[in-house]
């Protein structure tokens, strides 16, 4: 069965820290990739997606960076954080027009 | 930048009762999703109707599809307490991977 895994749930880093979060995607092929986050109550702003390997379409300029190493693995990254970069990270998967899977989300909270 | 926008923001209900939300678009569409997300939590896939239909059931939600007005309603009948979440819409342009979230409807169920 196809499943989204994303890691950490939860993350406190200070300013200034670097970042990487990781998702993992099993049972499925060159799946489309994407990483987009959440500001409270609000929607969902996209901020990288992926078509294939090595392949990142940037949506918003900002301190984030993306890698795709591997065709089922995405991952964010950032060398220095900010405080605006709190907030809920969600990687998601899609083949087709099937509709996204989402993992369940990371939390970050930069102090 | 945002392409669909929900209405009402929030939405407070009795169990039994139905749900009604809408959600209208910009630009014209390959097709057009409906998700569910409980607090906290990643986004989960519900039904999604392409451009040419417009009308589709999944169990006790039907979605309609309005291409002329941009718009398109979620129905869930006979509403649950478990019904509790946001939800949003997200529309899919056509020759593009991506999808476009509204900011979402908070659906509360009053047992």
């Amino acid at each position: 069965s196809q499943t989204i895994h994303q890691w950490p749930a939860t993350l406190v880093q200070p300013v200034g820290s670097p970042l990487s979060l990781e998702c993992t995607v099993e049972g499925t092929s060159n799946p489309n990739l994407y990483w987009y986050r959440q500001a409270a109550g609000r929607g969902l702003q996209l901020l990288f997606y992926s078509v294939g390997i090595g392949q990142i379409s940037s949506e918003v300029p900002q301190n984030l960076s993306a890698s795709r190493p591997q065709d089922r693995q995405f991952i964010l990254s950032s060398k220095k954080l900010l405080l605006s970069d709190s907030g809920f990270y969600l990687c998601a998967w899609s083949v087709g027009q099937n509709g996204y899977t989402f993992g369940s989300g990371t939390r970050l909270t930069v102090v | 930048s945002q392409q669909g926008e929900e209405d009402p923001q929030a939405l407070s209900i009795q169990e039994g009762e139905n749900a009604t939300m809408n959600c209208s678009y910009k630009t014209s569409i390959n097709n057009l999703q409906w998700y569910r997300q409980n607090s906290g939590r990643g986004l989960v896939h519900l039904i999604l109707i392409r451009s040419n239909e417009r009308e589709k059931h999944s169990g006790r939600l039907r979605v309609t599809l309005d291409t002329s007005k941009k718009s398109s309603s979620l129905l869930i009948t006979a509403s649950r307490a478990a019904d509790t979440a946001s939800y949003f819409c997200a529309t899919e342009v056509a020759n593009d991977y991506k999808l476009s979230f509204g900011a979402g409807t908070t659906v509360t169920v009053r047992a």
